[in-house]
């Protein structure tokens, strides 16, 4: 069965770093997605991407994110200076129309 | 502000018992529901979605959904152990973007 992957599986980075999480969604899913959750609270979406373009971004998705799609299977969020609030675990999404399927995740811990 | 809402739980069932989980959205446009089953410390994976009102069967699972009164529900029939988890209520307000609801923790005890 298809599925989203996500590298690295855990990343630890010092504040003010930059970070790029990595995904590789379904292959046939034309949109793409990133989620956060912050230990404890609830997912929360950061951007969604069609086409080449975000079409849909929340209010934490500020200037220090940014989100690309390299090449024809990997799709990447960029955090250009990471704070200490940026500890979460980053979830890759994708779906073919409504129903979006999760990767594994991400844990990022910025020190 | 869109929100979704959910009881925190936890619901302890026995093994064999029907699980009842239940959400409230706010805003009567909503098109898409989902729920999805959340282990500690894994990502959420989608087991239903409903778009129309009433009831939708897959395996032990039912959710049913009401537009009028802006619920939606998860049952779960024979409730084994390995259903313990948080079950996460989503909502597609508009776009393709999905608000989560906090989640409800199920215990099934055998």
């Amino acid at each position: 069965e298809p599925e989203v992957t996500q590298t690295p599986s855990h990343q630890v980075t010092q504040m003010g770093q930059e970070v790029i999480l990595r995904c590789v969604p379904i292959s046939n899913h034309l949109y793409f997605y990133w989620y956060r959750q912050i230990l404890g609270q609830k997912v929360e979406f950061l951007v969604s991407f069609y086409n080449n373009e975000i079409s849909e971004k929340s209010e934490i998705f500020d200037d220090q994110f940014s989100v690309e799609r390299p090449d024809g299977s990997n799709f990447t969020l960029k955090i250009r200076s990471t704070k200490l609030e940026d500890s979460a675990m980053y979830f890759c999404a994708s779906s073919d129309h409504y129903e979006q399927y999760f990767g594994p995740g991400t844990r990022l811990t910025v020190t | 502000q869109k929100e979704v809402e959910q009881n925190s739980g936890p619901l302890s069932v026995p093994e064999g018992a029907i699980a009842s989980l239940n959400c409230t959205y706010s805003d009567r446009v909503s098109q898409s529901f989902f729920w999805y089953r959340q282990y500690s410390g894994k990502s959420p994976e989608l087991i239903m979605s409903i778009y129309s009102n009433g009831d939708k069967e897959d395996g032990r699972f039912t959710a049913q959904l009401n537009k009028a009164s802006q619920y939606v529900s998860l049952l779960i029939r024979d409730s084994q152990p390995s259903d313990s988890a948080t079950y996460l209520c989503a909502v597609n307000f508009y776009g393709n973007k999905l608000v989560f609801g906090a989640g409800t923790i199920l215990r099934v005890k055998s």
